[in-house]
């Protein structure tokens, strides 16, 4: 089952733009991660947030968490082409039975 | 650190047969989980394994069953292949208490 919804479902921009991508879920959770796929193969981690944090940073990226929306935001600044790829987000639902549940993910296209 | 280990990373089966897939997770990491991902459906949670006991199963018929070895290896088995269950599987091991999963590069799996 998706908890998770991104949006947009994709996105093109330009080498040095920022790209934000934008994620809703709808039950209570513990936490909620964002993860990366290039080409259809494994998710890389990215950032985990906790369902008490705000905002939290690493590199170039930004992720902020509003829980009474139930929503989360991920910016990535300066793009590059090698930030090409699918972004997911994953929450870990508080007394949820699955271990992670993925959105549907953010085609994300950076040219060059 | 060698990370997580998935085999075979390609297979086609026919229709009615069954596959057993594997998954080495990361030295020291106890939990094992699996996903499945399809186009339509995207990343889909089928079952975590800790310490060689099922912890949590998603919603998925009886045909896919997993197990988890005391070496926290962990294979997965699909019985009565059908046309829909051509996907990417993907394995996923976390350290006990985080909550952060590295995934293997996954199988794909087409049936004909």
């Amino acid at each position: 089952s998706q908890q998770g919804e991104e949006d947009p479902q994709a996105l093109s921009i330009q080498e040095g733009e920022n790209a934000t991508m934008n994620c809703s879920y709808k039950t209570s959770i513990n936490n909620l991660q964002w993860y990366r796929q290039n080409s259809g193969r494994g998710l890389v981690h990215l950032i985990l947030i906790r369902s008490n944090e705000r905002e939290k940073h690493s590199g170039r990226l930004r992720v902020t968490l509003d829980t009474s929306k139930k929503s989360s935001s991920l910016l990535i600044t300066a793009s590059r082409a090698a930030d090409t790829a699918s972004y997911f987000c994953a929450t870990d639902a508080r007394g949820g039975s699955e271990k992670l549940v993925f959105g549907k993910g953010t085609k994300l296209t950076v040219n060059p | 650190k060698a990370g997580v280990t998935q085999t075979p990373r390609y297979l086609i089966k026919t229709r009615g047969q069954q596959v057993t897939l594997s998954c080495s997770p990361i030295s020291g990491h106890r939990s094992v989980s699996w996903y499945q991902q399809t186009p339509g459906q995207g990343l889909q949670f089928l079952f975590e394994y800790f310490s060689e006991t099922q912890r949590n199963k998603g919603n998925f018929p009886g045909r896919f069953s997993g197990r988890q070895f005391s070496n926290s290896r962990s294979e997965m088995n699909v019985s009565t292949l059908e046309l829909g269950d051509s996907a990417l599987y993907l394995c996923a091991s976390s350290s006990t208490g985080s909550a952060e999963a590295f995934f293997g590069q996954g199988t794909r799996l087409t049936v004909v």
